[in-house]
């Protein structure tokens, strides 16, 4: 069975950081690209930034609000992603999704050992 | 950025009824391999989102076949032939053609 599970969520002051986890099992976590996605309570769905799979450079894109000050990591060995967040903006308060790269997906012909489930996230406030 | 605009953001339907939701991109969503990179997701209520529809048409695994997706370049439409109650929630487009990533608004599915 799939599971990816996110966690390292709470409040935190602004300025502050915070490093959520993504476990994932019932897939070959180390051959997939790997993204995080966030959500605003009660809104829209963002994406935050992807790596790529070690075999392809593990390479980290991020969006632009997000970028310096968010670091995305893996360890392949644990089947674990991480997104580590410094210097905490109230406009970073959502719920933080991991999930497959869903792009690289298709790109790279829909790899039937790849599970495009998304995790039940982990929610993170930011607030004095 | 791409811009994804749905349209409607709401829509009422009785069961039964079909139902279509648009999206458009600001920019052509085909890359050169010949592939057009727009997904349609749908998030139940306290759920994550889930995946309807790959690659403007193509149903993911498990989607029933009610759901179904269509378009081309900077127009796509999600239609449900069939609404049942199970349906309800929010439905996103999103683009993976060019970084970063983008999701439409979102358009809430109630059932009349």
């Amino acid at each position: 069975e799939v599971q990816l599970v996110e966690s390292g969520g709470g409040l935190v002051k602004p300025g502050g950081s915070l490093r959520l986890s993504c476990a994932v099992s019932g897939f070959t976590f180390s051959n997939v690209w790997m993204t995080w996605v966030r959500q605003d309570p009660g809104k829209g769905l963002e994406w935050v930034g992807r790596i790529y799979s070690k075999t392809d450079g593990g390479t980290t894109e991020y969006a632009a609000p997000v970028k310096g000050r968010f670091t995305i990591s893996r360890d392949d060995s644990k089947n674990t992603l991480y997104l580590q967040m410094n210097s905490l903006k109230i406009e970073d308060t959502a719920v933080y999704y991991c999930t497959a790269d869903i792009g690289r997906w298709v790109f790279s012909g829909g790899d039937t050992n790849w599970s495009l489930d998304w995790g039940r996230g982990t929610l993170v406030t930011v607030s004095s | 950025d791409i811009v994804m605009t749905q349209t409607p953001l709401s829509l009422s339907v009785t069961p039964g009824q079909p139902a279509s939701i648009s999206c458009k991109s600001s920019q052509s969503l085909l890359l050169t391999d010949g592939k057009t990179y727009l997904f349609w997701f749908l998030q139940k209520p306290g759920q994550p989102p889930r995946l309807l529809i790959y690659e403007v048409s193509n149903r993911f695994s498990g989607v029933p076949d009610r759901f179904s997706g269509s378009g081309s370049g900077t127009d796509f439409t999600l239609k449900i032939s069939r609404v049942e109650a199970e349906d309800v929630g929010i439905y996103y487009c999103m683009q993976t053609r060019q970084l970063p990533y983008t999701f439409g608004q979102g358009t809430k599915l109630e059932i009349k």
